[in-house]
């Protein structure tokens, strides 16, 4: 699997857009983009995901680059209970790829 | 639909004991995957099980760590001869087996180990 890059750490306003920003230059043609988060302790939590076409759901949307080397999750109104570390992942489409957690981001939303 | 079950969540053992930690996937799963997170570490990969089969054990430390995912029941993950070392939490996923799906995986909220 591809290796990423993601800042350490973020700070975000509560009720701004929280941007997070992921390299993965070296992604291959059949390679998704997964985005985690792990809310203190707790299992890590599947946010979304995509191949090359951005992609929304009900808690984030994804951004990828048309030459599909960084993508970006966009959480639209930042609220505290967003404050966790969270990983981008590339991961092939298949069930025998595990997922390959690196820093991750810590995002902190602020009141 | 209930999510991943783990339990037990805390799980207390004297060193050379035995840690049995269990793990029942989402309703309709197939594929189930074991991942270590060691204090202030990030999440490491152990193994991966399907029904009655070990499909990669890669991450798993070659001694006293043992899998298994049986036709019935849920998929244990048991240590032997605990050490303090062993200590860390223990995070199960499972994925469904639709073919042509994504095979997102969905984490449960861990087992605690704590070696003493």
């Amino acid at each position: 699997d591809a290796k990423t890059t993601q800042p350490p750490s973020m700070d975000c306003a509560e009720g701004r857009a929280a941007n997070l920003p992921c390299n993965h230059s070296t992604i291959s043609g059949n390679e998704y983009v997964y985005w985690y988060r792990q809310i203190h302790s707790q299992g890590p939590q599947y946010i979304i995901h995509g191949l090359k076409n951005n992609e929304t759901n009900e808690m984030a949307s994804l951004i990828i680059t048309e030459d599909r080397k960084s993508s970006t999750l966009i959480l639209p109104h930042a609220t505290l209970r967003d404050t966790a570390v969270y990983y981008c992942i590339v991961r092939g489409n298949n069930a025998g790829n595990m997922l390959t957690f690196g820093g991750g981001t810590r995002l902190m939303v602020k009141p | 639909n209930a999510g991943v079950m783990q339990n037990p969540r805390h799980l207390v053992r004297r060193r050379g004991q035995e840690a049995r930690l269990r793990c029942s996937p989402m309703k309709g799963h197939s594929h189930v995957y074991w991942y270590r997170q060691l204090p202030e570490e990030g999440l490491k990969f152990m193994v991966y099980l399907q029904k009655e089969n070990i499909i990669d054990e890669s991450g798993m430390p070659k001694e006293r760590f043992s899998a298994e995912f049986p036709k019935e029941g849920p998929s244990i993950l048991r240590i032997q001869q605990v050490v303090r070392g062993d200590s860390a939490a223990y995070f199960c996923a499972s994925s469904p087996g639709l073919a042509g799906g994504t095979y997102e995986q969905y984490f449960g909220p861990g087992t605690r180990l704590t070696v003493t």
